[in-house]
């Protein structure tokens, strides 16, 4: 069974409204989850690495005051795409490492459809 | 650099005709190597997890294989839903966010009945 999960799976919204997609762990903890952006036909583009209790690590060209990460708990990382745009539309997917860090095998959300009007 | 190429871009196969996918992959020491299923609209499902050269795991029709330059994911008689999208990542030893992994494009296969 699954053992990530993502909420919304699918959510539009206006241009220059804020987005809040959940990711959760079902049953592990995650010290580390990332978060993923993929447009039609490409691959997975990795944006952030959420850390619980310090703050998210951005790759490079990815706007920190645009898409905000908050690992509150050991299960839980939300995403929040701020004063969304039509250019923000994708699919955003979420992973985490069970058990946490290494090579250990990462599992991955069913991803959120976004739609930006 | 690390970077991660997968061959071909799509592939077009009758049910039970074999194939291989292949991923090409450059990186700074190897962590791990891993292959993933995507199918359309969904997250990608785990397949394998691959360490070393040498190293071969079977799932199924599904056998992956790893040298010290490329991996290889092996389809054996495949069946229509066998069609989706297949991932390679790799995952480099010192990397400074643990767990990051770099994505190849993916081969998109379809299994025609």
């Amino acid at each position: 069974g699954a053992v990530v999960s993502q909420h919304p799976s699918r959510v539009i919204c206006k241009s220059g409204t804020s987005v809040k997609i959940e990711c959760r762990s079902l049953d592990f903890q995650a010290t580390t989850m990332f978060w993923y952006r993929q447009f039609p036909k490409q691959s997975l583009m990795l944006m952030a690495t959420s850390n619980e209790g310090s703050k998210a690590t951005y790759e490079q060209g990815v706007e920190k005051d645009k898409f905000l990460i908050n690992h509150a708990s050991l299960t839980l990382s939300t995403l929040t795409v701020t004063s969304a745009h039509p250019e923000d539309s994708s699919f955003y997917i979420c992973s985490a490492p069970r058990p946490p860090g290494g090579t250990d095998t990462q599992y991955f959300g069913p991803g959120t459809r976004l739609t930006v009007l | 650099e690390d970077q991660v190429t997968q061959s071909p871009e799509a592939l077009r196969l009758q049910e039970g005709e074999s194939s291989s996918l292949n991923c090409s992959y450059t990186v700074s020491g190897l962590r791990g190597l891993f292959w993933y299923r995507q199918d359309p609209g969904k997250g990608p499902e785990f397949l394998f997890t691959l360490y070393s050269a040498g190293e071969e795991k079977e799932k199924e029709r599904l056998k992956a294989t790893l040298t010290k330059k490329e991996s290889f994911l092996h389809i054996t008689a495949p069946k229509p839903e066998d069609s989706a999208t297949y991932l390679c990542a790799v995952q480099a030893k010192g990397s400074s966010n643990t767990g990051k992994l770099i994505f190849g494009q993916g081969t998109t296969l379809q299994v025609k009945p």
